[in-house]
């Protein structure tokens, strides 16, 4: 089966811009969540979305934001980008009882 | 809200010899914890996960322990090979599988 899909693969935008990020889950997995991987730091929990609607945030300012659409995937905007913004940005699926499946992640810079 | 430590931060080992990485969680509600191995380049994978009514699951060369009264759990790995030269990451939750609390991660080294 096809596994998450991120894209893009790497983003470069300048501090004060927009960046949209997309996620595909794992056919049939109807939750999605985002982490942040800053460099030497674990991952943070951004944002879980199921069944279109957000379930839970981490504490992050209200600039990080996303939606689940219909077909379950998922977009993560960063608005008013600052450069502690550049990170890998991780996209996981799973099903209400199953285990986090991983993308391969979105680098995001900010210069 | 909890909070996920782990250690060390590196660890290099010989061929063949054993690792372990420690974890310790501070919100005793917690009942779920993965590990996770992110080789250079990849996506995050699950490797081994334990829940709070069991003390011990092991596969293969992989077994992770769990004290809930001293809230930690530790991955253990034998027979270390360079193949699994990789950051480990622990978790923890409170609700399953969903908002993971994350460890920061340990960069093990095997060495041949």
């Amino acid at each position: 089966e096809a596994g998450v899909t991120q894209s893009p693969t790497h983003l470069i935008k300048t501090r004060g811009q927009q960046a949209t990020l997309r996620c595909s889950p794992i056919s049939g997995h109807t939750s999605v969540y985002w982490y942040q991987q800053a460099l030497g730091l674990g991952l943070q929990f951004l944002l879980w979305y199921d069944e279109g609607e957000e379930r839970n945030r981490g504490n992050f300012p209200p600039r990080f934001s996303g939606r689940q659409f219909p077909n379950y995937s998922s977009e993560l905007n960063v608005n008013a980008l600052e450069l502690e913004d550049s990170a890998l940005y991780l996209c996981a699926s799973s099903l209400l009882k199953s285990p986090l499946h991983f993308g391969n992640g979105t680098r995001l810079t900010v210069t | 809200g909890e909070n996920v430590e782990q250690h060390p931060s590196t660890l290099s080992v010989q061929e063949g010899d054993s690792a372990v990485i420690k974890c310790t969680y501070s919100d005793s509600a917690s009942n779920y914890f993965p590990w996770y191995k992110q080789e250079l380049g990849k996506r995050p994978q699950l490797i081994i996960d334990i829940r709070s009514n069991v003390g011990e699951k092991k596969d293969q060369r992989i077994a992770v322990t769990l004290n809930k009264t001293a809230k930690h759990f530790s991955l253990h790995i034998t027979e270390t090979q360079p193949e699994d030269s990789a950051v480990y990451f622990c978790a923890a939750s409170k609700e399953g599988f969903q908002k993971l609390v994350f460890g920061t991660g340990t960069r093990l080294l095997v060495s041949p």
